[in-house]
């Protein structure tokens, strides 16, 4: 089974500034079967990134997402209010047919 | 716009069976090439993936809950259903409903709905 790392647990900027979000699997994973969510409070996740890089439909462009392998980033490049949120990776394993979500790294603000 | 609504027993007792039905409105839930997941959330925690079925009616779910979960389709009311069987205090979450394009190449969770709670308590 595939275990995702989010780090760090907890990330507190100001707004303006840039975040940078990481994401470790135990093992090699396919970049196409990567995504990246967003929740806030009281709200189902919303899909921000899938295969690693590509933006979701009415996604901004201050999202963006990268990495291969082992690890991947999401980077948000100038923090908006709203953008202070939940964010979770997750993986598919084709073989297994088996979705992973990593423990998520919350996003505050300093 | 696709709308999925998820209903069902707020509370359930331990050791008993939790029932929930995911409603999908604007569009098939036989659209070729999607698959319908049940995902939870305990309080507080982070993400889980519980199951899907295909819309050929095929099924995958989670091994960790493999053993308790059942997952089935009812086409004529465009809707799908989650059992899972002998609840513990472990099984209380939100528990989403949601679709993803597994059969599209696409096994991401782009529509989502809105989640509900249950309490696994006597």
């Amino acid at each position: 089974e595939i275990v995702l790392t989010q780090s760090p647990g907890t990330l507190s900027l100001s707004p303006g500034e840039r975040a940078t979000l990481s994401c470790r699997a135990s093992q090699s994973v396919s970049s196409s079967y990567l995504a990246w969510y967003q929740q806030k409070p009281g709200q189902a996740p919303r899909l921000l990134i899938y295969g690693a890089s590509s933006r979701a439909t009415g996604i901004p462009d201050r999202f963006s997402g990268s990495g291969s392998g082992t690890d991947f980033t999401l980077t948000i490049s100038r923090l908006e209010p709203e953008d202070f949120a939940v964010y979770y990776c997750q993986q598919y394993g084709s073989s297994l047919r088996v979705y992973t979500f990593g423990q998520g790294t919350k996003l505050e603000i300093k | 716009q696709l709308q999925l609504q998820e209903s069902g027993s707020g509370l359930v007792k331990p050791s008993q069976t939790l029932s929930l039905t995911c409603a999908v409105s604007g569009g098939s839930i036989s659209s070729g090439g999607y698959s319908w997941s049940w995902i939870r959330q305990p309080p507080g925690k982070g993400l889980e993936w519980i199951g899907y079925i295909y819309h050929s009616g095929s099924t995958y779910y989670n091994p960790s809950l493999k053993s308790r979960v059942t997952i089935s389709v009812d086409r004529s009311k465009n809707q799908f259903s989650l059992k899972l069987s002998s609840v513990t205090a472990a099984d209380t979450a939100v528990y989403y409903c949601a679709r993803e394009g597994e059969g599209l190449d696409f096994p991401f969770f782009d529509y989502w709905g809105q989640g509900t709670l249950v309490t696994v308590s006597s």
